[in-house]
């Protein structure tokens, strides 16, 4: 089945830098890879996606980019801001796309 | 409000006892995710139904539970509790398969 593995657990960078999150699939089927945001004591929301027939794509200050030769996909936060402290979770669909897999998580700190 | 509602919020029992978590998906989607997510873990995937019937399982433990009802009303049953059963347990639906989730708020469990 399905496994995702993302990095880094722990991520800490201060407002106005640039914040990077990586994962890796290991399913070279997956065909969606929606990013997660998780802020303290509520459900995770879905913040962007990407197709497998799209290499890029962008929403304001997030964009997030696919490589799927290499199984790997990014999320790219730009300008970061106080706000964007939460944790993040990359996952991608699986073999059929009955359900979705999740990696660990990204805890990002946003240092004013 | 995410338009998934999960109820009850909070829940407290003894060990060896039985409980139900109720989750109403957002109007119109069809399918329900249970997800469990453990203190600083990731998320999880128990179960998924579709318009009333199972279409995928993960790593659900016998002593759990599930179903979707006509309404499109979902119920978590777990049962013989332990205490690492403690956990968020969170709703998922979805419209069309391969898209993104909406996620509840989640029923934090405690099991004492």
């Amino acid at each position: 089945g399905e496994n995702v593995e993302q990095h880094p657990s722990t991520l800490s960078v201060q407002e106005g830098d640039s914040a990077v999150i990586k994962c890796t699939y290991s399913d070279s089927a997956s065909n969606y890879f929606p990013w997660y945001k998780q802020e303290l004591g509520k459900g995770p929301q879905l913040i962007i996606d990407i197709r497998s027939n799209v290499g890029e794509k962008k929403d304001q200050r997030i964009a997030v980019t696919l490589n799927k030769t290499a199984k790997h996909f990014s999320l790219h936060i730009t300008e970061t801001q106080p706000e964007d402290s939460a944790v993040y979770f990359c996952a991608a669909d699986d073999t059929g796309g009955f359900k979705t897999i999740f990696g660990a998580g990204t805890r990002l700190f946003v240092k004013a | 409000d995410s338009g998934v509602t999960q109820t009850p919020k909070h829940l407290i029992t003894a060990t060896g006892q039985r409980v139900t978590l109720r989750c109403s998906p957002r109007s119109g989607d069809l399918s329900v995710y249970w997800y469990q997510q453990s203190l600083d873990q990731g998320l999880q995937f128990l179960i998924q139904y579709y318009n009333g019937e199972e279409r995928a399982k993960g790593n659900i433990l016998e002593r759990f539970s599930a179903q979707q009802f006509p309404d499109l009303h979902s119920e978590l049953n777990l049962s013989s509790l332990e205490l690492g059963d403690s956990a968020l347990y969170f709703c998922a639906s979805s419209g069309t398969l391969g898209y993104g989730y909406t996620f509840g708020s989640g029923t934090r469990l405690t099991v004492v």
